[in-house]
Parts: C-alpha cells; structure tokens; sequence
C-alpha cells in the first residue's frame, strides 16, 4: 500500500544536538510538507517542496533546515538553533489530483 | 493569507447525541476547505473536503459538512456520534489557485462519553 513512512515514532535527544527525522512516501507525490504540532497550536508549517531540489520556508522554519534530493525523501533536521524543539512533527505529501494530503504518523521528539 | 478559527477547543458529548464542530476561515480568495481528523499519536486523516458544486458535503464515518460562503463557514456535523468518534478535529483551508498549502485551524477536542 502506498504512504507516508516517518521515522523514528519517538525521539529523545539532548539539548544543544541536532536531529534528522525522515520522511519516505511511495506515492509518486511530487509536494512535501513538514508541519509542527503543539498541544492547542493546531499544524503550523516548518518547510515545503513542490519538486525535488527545491523547498520553501514556511511559517516557523527558524532553526530548522531541509533538503530535497529525490522525490521519495523529505528529511527535517532539527538543529540547537531551535529554541523549542519539543514538539509532535508531521510530515505530509500531496496528491495534484484529489486536493488531499496524506499525512505520516508522526515523530514526537523530545529535547531534555 | 488565510485564516481558519475553529469557535470550540473542547466539546463533550454523550454517545448517541448529535455533534457540531464549528469553522469560521478568512480569505481574499475562493478556497477549497477541509476537516480531518486526528486519534491520539497518529497523524490526520481526511474526513470530507468541499471543492466546488454542492455545499453539503458528506465524508466518512457519517460525518457532513455544509459550505456557507456568505458566513465564511464549514462547520462538521453527525447525527449521532459513538465512543469512537472520540478524537481532535481539524478544520483547514487552501486557496484556490495558489500555492496549494493547508493552512489548520487549532483543533477541536471531541469527547464522547457513554
């Protein structure tokens, strides 16, 4: 079946570390789109990428960064730029056809 | 830019009892809107999508949506929820033509007891 994979579903890092959270998807989408969730905050949108090779900042890239080298992959890396990096992250493609997204099941990462 | 406020962060109500999640939006432009719905550490899931034409729209798990352009509105309805229906809800919109990006609503908490 075709979807979104992110992994890891949790992650535990160290204030001051960057971490790389990965987003794979087998459904041919060529958008991509990396959203932040906090409790009461709703999806706030970190990144996007309507191609490979190419990707926009959204509303809260501050401290965040990331790259677009095949279709497939939209890896985030959270860097000690970050001055709240605890938070649910959800990763999301596009179908050009349906208006949908299809989101991943998360990675909730935690910063101690 | 467009703006989605959803009137109601948490809504209880008892199984069997019919539900409304209320969605103002706020835009310059014609916009697709959207519910999805969202179960404790997973990620969200369509529940109906208004694009154009009729301006009820049905979804999965016997939820509707009716589109009201004059009061900016799309609130989600069901007739008669379950223990299941238990989940946030998000209401979000895109605009037409434009860069194609869903901008969310901050949710509504449904909270169905029995």
């Amino acid at each position: 079946d075709g979807g979104i994979t992110q992994s890891p579903k949790y992650l535990f890092r160290k204030e001051g570390q960057n971490v790389t959270l990965s987003c794979e998807q087998n459904l041919n989408h060529d958008a991509m789109y990396w959203y932040r969730q906090d409790p009461g905050q709703g999806l706030r949108l970190i990144y996007y990428s309507q191609i490979v090779n190419d990707f926009q900042k959204g509303d809260i890239a501050e401290g965040y960064s990331v790259s677009r080298e095949k279709k497939e992959s939209f890896p985030l890396t959270v860097t000690s730029a970050q001055k709240n990096p605890t938070a649910f992250y959800l990763c999301a493609s596009r179908d050009p056809y349906r208006f949908g997204y299809t989101f991943g099941s998360g990675t909730r990462l935690t910063v101690v | 830019a467009q703006s989605v406020t959803q009137l109601d962060s948490q809504v209880p109500v008892f199984e069997e009892a019919p539900v409304e999640l209320r969605c103002n939006y706020s835009s310059s432009v014609s916009v697709y809107l959207f519910w999805y719905v969202q179960y404790p550490n997973q990620g969200l899931q369509l529940l109906l999508k208004y694009l154009s034409g009729s301006t009820l729209v049905k979804g999965i798990n016997g939820f509707e949506a009716e589109f009201n352009k004059s009061q900016t509105s799309f609130h989600l309805r069901k007739p008669s929820v379950h223990i299941s229906d238990t989940a946030e809800y998000f209401c979000a919109v895109m605009d037409q033509g434009g860069s194609e990006k869903l901008v969310f609503g901050k949710g509504t908490k449904l909270t169905v007891n029995p």
